[in-house]
Protein backbone atom coordinates (compact mmCIF):
# COMPACT_ATOMS: atom_id res chain seq x y z
CA UNK A 1 0.00 0.00 0.00
CA UNK A 2 1.20 3.31 -0.87
CA UNK A 3 2.28 5.52 2.26
CA UNK A 4 2.02 8.64 1.08
CA UNK A 5 -0.61 10.00 -1.87
CA UNK A 6 -0.82 13.19 -3.27
CA UNK A 7 -3.29 12.85 -6.04
CA UNK A 8 -3.48 15.55 -7.81
CA UNK A 9 -1.22 15.10 -10.75
CA UNK A 10 -1.41 18.72 -11.80
CA UNK A 11 -3.01 21.83 -10.59
CA UNK A 12 -3.53 25.45 -11.82
CA UNK A 13 -4.45 28.56 -9.38
CA UNK A 14 -4.57 32.23 -10.43
CA UNK A 15 -1.83 34.76 -9.61
CA UNK A 16 -2.84 36.09 -5.64
CA UNK A 17 -5.31 33.23 -5.40
CA UNK A 18 -4.44 30.49 -2.23
CA UNK A 19 -4.82 26.93 -3.12
CA UNK A 20 -4.16 23.78 -1.45
CA UNK A 21 -2.31 20.45 -2.51
CA UNK A 22 -3.57 17.07 -0.81
CA UNK A 23 -1.68 14.64 0.95
CA UNK A 24 -2.56 11.65 2.95
CA UNK A 25 -0.01 9.39 4.52
CA UNK A 26 -0.61 5.79 6.20
CA UNK A 27 1.39 4.90 9.21
CA UNK A 28 1.15 2.39 12.34
CA UNK A 29 3.59 4.69 14.14
CA UNK A 30 2.34 7.25 16.78
CA UNK A 31 5.66 9.45 16.22
CA UNK A 32 6.09 10.60 12.69
CA UNK A 33 7.11 13.54 10.85
CA UNK A 34 5.44 15.04 7.70
CA UNK A 35 6.98 17.56 5.29
CA UNK A 36 6.74 19.41 2.16
CA UNK A 37 9.41 20.20 -0.47
CA UNK A 38 9.46 22.38 -3.65
CA UNK A 39 11.17 21.56 -7.03
CA UNK A 40 11.35 24.27 -9.41
CA UNK A 41 11.80 23.81 -13.26
CA UNK A 42 15.49 23.90 -11.90
CA UNK A 43 15.63 20.61 -10.71
CA UNK A 44 16.90 21.00 -6.92
CA UNK A 45 15.07 19.81 -3.77
CA UNK A 46 13.88 23.24 -1.47
CA UNK A 47 12.24 22.48 2.14
CA UNK A 48 9.33 24.44 2.71
CA UNK A 49 7.50 22.74 6.02
CA UNK A 50 7.94 20.33 8.93
CA UNK A 51 4.97 19.01 10.78
CA UNK A 52 5.38 16.68 13.34
CA UNK A 53 2.95 13.77 14.82
CA UNK A 54 2.67 15.30 18.35
CA UNK A 55 2.47 18.89 17.21
CA UNK A 56 -0.90 20.28 17.92
CA UNK A 57 -0.55 23.52 16.02
CA UNK A 58 -0.39 23.59 12.20
CA UNK A 59 2.77 24.58 11.02
CA UNK A 60 3.13 27.48 9.03
CA UNK A 61 5.91 29.44 7.14
CA UNK A 62 5.37 31.98 5.80
CA UNK A 63 3.00 31.80 2.93
CA UNK A 64 2.95 28.00 3.35
CA UNK A 65 0.72 26.01 6.33
CA UNK A 66 0.36 22.42 6.87
CA UNK A 67 -3.21 21.78 7.37
CA UNK A 68 -2.72 18.43 10.10
CA UNK A 69 -5.26 16.53 10.17
CA UNK A 70 -4.31 13.46 12.38
CA UNK A 71 -7.45 11.36 12.85
CA UNK A 72 -7.86 11.66 8.81
CA UNK A 73 -3.85 11.31 7.81
CA UNK A 74 -4.14 14.24 6.14
CA UNK A 75 -1.39 17.21 5.59
CA UNK A 76 -2.31 19.13 2.98
CA UNK A 77 -0.28 22.52 2.50
CA UNK A 78 -1.46 25.84 1.67
CA UNK A 79 -0.47 27.93 -0.55
CA UNK A 80 -1.62 31.68 0.11
CA UNK A 81 -1.41 34.34 -2.16
CA UNK A 82 0.28 32.49 -4.87
CA UNK A 83 3.40 34.09 -6.94
CA UNK A 84 4.24 32.99 -10.51
CA UNK A 85 7.29 31.69 -8.65
CA UNK A 86 5.47 29.48 -6.57
CA UNK A 87 4.95 27.42 -10.19
CA UNK A 88 6.73 24.00 -9.33
CA UNK A 89 6.76 20.27 -8.03
CA UNK A 90 5.52 19.66 -4.74
CA UNK A 91 6.46 16.81 -2.87
CA UNK A 92 4.52 15.42 0.33
CA UNK A 93 6.73 13.11 2.45
CA UNK A 94 6.98 11.39 5.97
CA UNK A 95 9.47 10.04 8.04
CA UNK A 96 8.40 7.31 10.10
CA UNK A 97 10.08 6.09 13.66
CA UNK A 98 11.17 2.81 14.48
CA UNK A 99 8.44 0.71 12.03
CA UNK A 100 9.59 2.74 9.01
CA UNK A 101 13.20 1.86 10.06
CA UNK A 102 13.42 5.63 10.55
CA UNK A 103 13.48 6.72 6.75
CA UNK A 104 11.13 9.25 4.85
CA UNK A 105 9.47 8.45 2.12
CA UNK A 106 7.84 10.84 -0.99
CA UNK A 107 5.01 10.88 -2.92
CA UNK A 108 4.71 11.34 -6.41
CA UNK A 109 4.39 14.86 -6.50
CA UNK A 110 1.85 17.50 -7.41
CA UNK A 111 3.01 19.58 -10.24
CA UNK A 112 1.42 23.49 -9.72
CA UNK A 113 0.77 26.07 -12.32
CA UNK A 114 0.43 29.43 -11.41
CA UNK A 115 -1.74 31.62 -14.05
CA UNK A 116 -1.19 35.18 -14.24
CA UNK B 1 28.87 28.28 -0.59
CA UNK B 2 26.08 25.54 -1.13
CA UNK B 3 25.81 23.39 2.18
CA UNK B 4 25.62 20.26 0.24
CA UNK B 5 27.20 19.41 -2.84
CA UNK B 6 27.13 17.02 -5.83
CA UNK B 7 29.70 16.35 -8.33
CA UNK B 8 29.34 15.91 -11.33
CA UNK B 9 26.08 17.75 -12.14
CA UNK B 10 25.27 16.09 -15.36
CA UNK B 11 27.46 12.88 -16.52
CA UNK B 12 26.51 10.90 -19.57
CA UNK B 13 28.16 7.28 -19.78
CA UNK B 14 27.74 4.20 -21.39
CA UNK B 15 26.51 0.78 -20.43
CA UNK B 16 28.73 -1.01 -18.51
CA UNK B 17 30.75 1.56 -17.37
CA UNK B 18 31.68 2.31 -14.11
CA UNK B 19 30.65 5.73 -12.66
CA UNK B 20 31.00 7.43 -9.24
CA UNK B 21 28.56 10.22 -7.87
CA UNK B 22 30.47 11.99 -5.23
CA UNK B 23 28.17 14.26 -2.44
CA UNK B 24 29.95 16.66 0.31
CA UNK B 25 28.50 18.18 3.28
CA UNK B 26 29.28 21.27 5.12
CA UNK B 27 26.02 21.41 7.62
CA UNK B 28 27.71 18.84 10.58
CA UNK B 29 24.88 16.26 9.82
CA UNK B 30 25.76 12.48 11.32
CA UNK B 31 23.22 10.97 8.24
CA UNK B 32 22.99 11.12 4.48
CA UNK B 33 21.34 10.06 1.76
CA UNK B 34 20.81 8.83 -1.70
CA UNK B 35 17.75 9.08 -3.91
CA UNK B 36 16.67 8.88 -7.25
CA UNK B 37 14.15 10.66 -8.90
CA UNK B 38 12.33 9.12 -12.43
CA UNK B 39 9.67 11.10 -13.57
CA UNK B 40 5.79 10.52 -11.86
CA UNK B 41 7.56 8.01 -9.00
CA UNK B 42 9.24 10.71 -6.59
CA UNK B 43 12.03 9.77 -4.86
CA UNK B 44 13.52 6.61 -4.10
CA UNK B 45 16.14 5.92 -1.12
CA UNK B 46 18.89 3.82 -2.70
CA UNK B 47 21.29 4.07 0.42
CA UNK B 48 21.44 5.70 3.64
CA UNK B 49 24.18 6.32 6.64
CA UNK B 50 23.10 7.20 9.93
CA UNK B 51 27.16 7.88 10.97
CA UNK B 52 30.50 7.05 9.19
CA UNK B 53 30.51 3.20 10.46
CA UNK B 54 27.03 2.76 9.58
CA UNK B 55 25.30 1.94 6.14
CA UNK B 56 22.22 0.87 5.02
CA UNK B 57 20.28 -0.24 1.72
CA UNK B 58 17.04 1.35 0.78
CA UNK B 59 14.60 0.71 -1.76
CA UNK B 60 16.32 0.26 -4.77
CA UNK B 61 19.79 -0.50 -3.70
CA UNK B 62 20.58 -3.25 -6.57
CA UNK B 63 22.95 -2.28 -9.00
CA UNK B 64 24.41 0.75 -6.27
CA UNK B 65 27.21 0.94 -3.84
CA UNK B 66 28.12 3.45 -1.39
CA UNK B 67 30.72 4.47 0.18
CA UNK B 68 31.11 6.94 3.81
CA UNK B 69 34.59 7.92 3.74
CA UNK B 70 34.24 10.50 6.57
CA UNK B 71 31.27 12.02 8.42
CA UNK B 72 30.97 14.98 5.06
CA UNK B 73 31.62 12.65 2.18
CA UNK B 74 29.28 10.10 0.64
CA UNK B 75 29.67 8.38 -2.66
CA UNK B 76 26.91 6.44 -4.63
CA UNK B 77 29.19 3.96 -7.17
CA UNK B 78 27.48 2.45 -10.11
CA UNK B 79 29.67 -0.74 -10.89
CA UNK B 80 28.79 -1.56 -14.63
CA UNK B 81 25.87 1.18 -15.37
CA UNK B 82 22.60 -0.04 -17.71
CA UNK B 83 20.09 2.55 -19.52
CA UNK B 84 17.24 2.11 -17.07
CA UNK B 85 19.59 3.96 -14.42
CA UNK B 86 19.36 7.18 -16.39
CA UNK B 87 17.69 9.34 -13.63
CA UNK B 88 18.22 12.43 -11.11
CA UNK B 89 19.93 11.81 -8.78
CA UNK B 90 19.79 13.73 -4.70
CA UNK B 91 22.17 13.40 -2.16
CA UNK B 92 20.46 14.71 1.06
CA UNK B 93 21.91 15.00 5.00
CA UNK B 94 19.88 14.83 8.41
CA UNK B 95 20.55 16.03 11.52
CA UNK B 96 19.22 13.63 14.20
CA UNK B 97 16.79 14.46 16.33
CA UNK B 98 16.47 18.06 14.92
CA UNK B 99 13.24 19.68 13.57
CA UNK B 100 12.12 15.87 13.05
CA UNK B 101 15.14 15.40 11.33
CA UNK B 102 14.12 17.19 7.89
CA UNK B 103 16.47 16.49 5.30
CA UNK B 104 18.43 19.11 2.83
CA UNK B 105 19.06 18.19 -0.38
CA UNK B 106 21.72 18.35 -2.68
CA UNK B 107 21.48 20.16 -6.20
CA UNK B 108 21.20 16.92 -8.05
CA UNK B 109 23.37 14.85 -10.66
CA UNK B 110 21.75 14.36 -14.14
CA UNK B 111 23.03 10.66 -15.52
CA UNK B 112 22.14 9.60 -18.45
CA UNK B 113 23.19 6.03 -19.65
CA UNK B 114 23.20 4.75 -23.02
Amino acid sequence: AQKITQTQPGMFVQEKEAVTLDCTYDTSDQSYGLFWYKQPSSGEMIFLIYQGSYDEQNATEGRYSLNFQKARKSANLVISASQLGDSAMYFCAMREGGTGGFKTIFGAGTRLFVKA
Amino acid sequence: DADVTQTPRNRITKTGKRIMLECSQTKGHDRMYWYRQDPGLGLRLIYYSFDVKDINKGEISDGYSVSRQAQAKFSLSLESAIPNQTALYFCATSDRGRRGETQYFGPGTRLLVL
